[in-house]
């Protein structure tokens, strides 16, 4: 089983949708978790990192489920401009030595 | 501000050769990784450092040695190259006494073809 699961999509949605990506994760003792974008051949960017308590930012909420060991994101008012790989990573180690699991990806597709 | 630099950006190699991916970074980070992202597989961690003189394997190190020479540099060789070992590879250096908000810095990546 992989460490970091997410639904590959592609999710097609039309402009001024909103739009949920699910992730999930194996190690219980993962310790924080962020959502990165990534177009298409270049390299992937932080979107914002997923708070114990949900935190939003503009069109963008993060909720982190520790029970159940998923995080999610919601995008609201979809732009075409959102179009992208959509990766979850999560955070894992102890003694300062820590690593950085990515999921597979969810790909979004935004249509006029 | 240069960030992370990583080099080549692209290199083809014949099965069997021999070839060092250079990854430097002027940020003060104490983690670097090297990641490959091949079609529908997300980022792989092939090896990461935690600090300089520490290096431990990650998700697929098979095939692959790294160094940390310094702070600043941590490098990925392929002694034998293998057609497997086509993909892209990201090298990323990250602040880790920050817990949130505290983003992966990615070079360009290297897009590595193996004949």
């Amino acid at each position: 089983r992989k460490e970091v699961e997410q639904d590959p999509g592609p999710f097609n949605v039309p402009e001024g949708a909103t739009v949920a990506f699910n992730c999930t994760y194996s190690n219980s003792a993962s310790q924080s978790f962020f959502w990165y974008r990534q177009d298409c051949r270049k390299e992937p960017k932080l979107l914002m990192s997923v708070y114990s308590s949900g935190n939003e930012d503009g069109r963008f909420t993060a909720q982190l489920n520790r029970a159940s060991q998923y995080i999610s994101l919601l995008i609201r008012d979809s732009k075409l401009s959102d179009s992208a790989t959509y990766l979850c990573v999560v955070r894992v180690g102890r003694d300062s030595s820590y690593k950085l699991i990515f999921g597979s990806g969810t790909r979004l597709l935004v249509r006029p | 501000n240069a960030g992370v630099t990583q080099t080549p950006k692209f290199q083809v190699l014949k099965t069997g050769q021999s070839m060092t991916l250079q990854c430097a970074q002027d940020m003060n980070h104490n983690s670097m990784y090297w990641y490959r992202q091949d079609p529908g597989m997300g980022l792989r961690l092939i090896y990461y450092s935690a600090s300089e003189g520490t290096t431990d394997k990650g998700e697929v190190p098979n095939g692959y040695n790294v160094s940390r020479l310094n702070k600043r540099e941590f490098s990925l060789r392929l002694e034998s190259a293998a057609p497997s070992q086509t993909s892209v590879y990201f090298c990323a250096s990250w602040d880790d006494r920050k817990t949130y908000n505290s983003p992966l810095h990615f070079g360009n990546g290297t897009r590595l073809t193996v004949t």
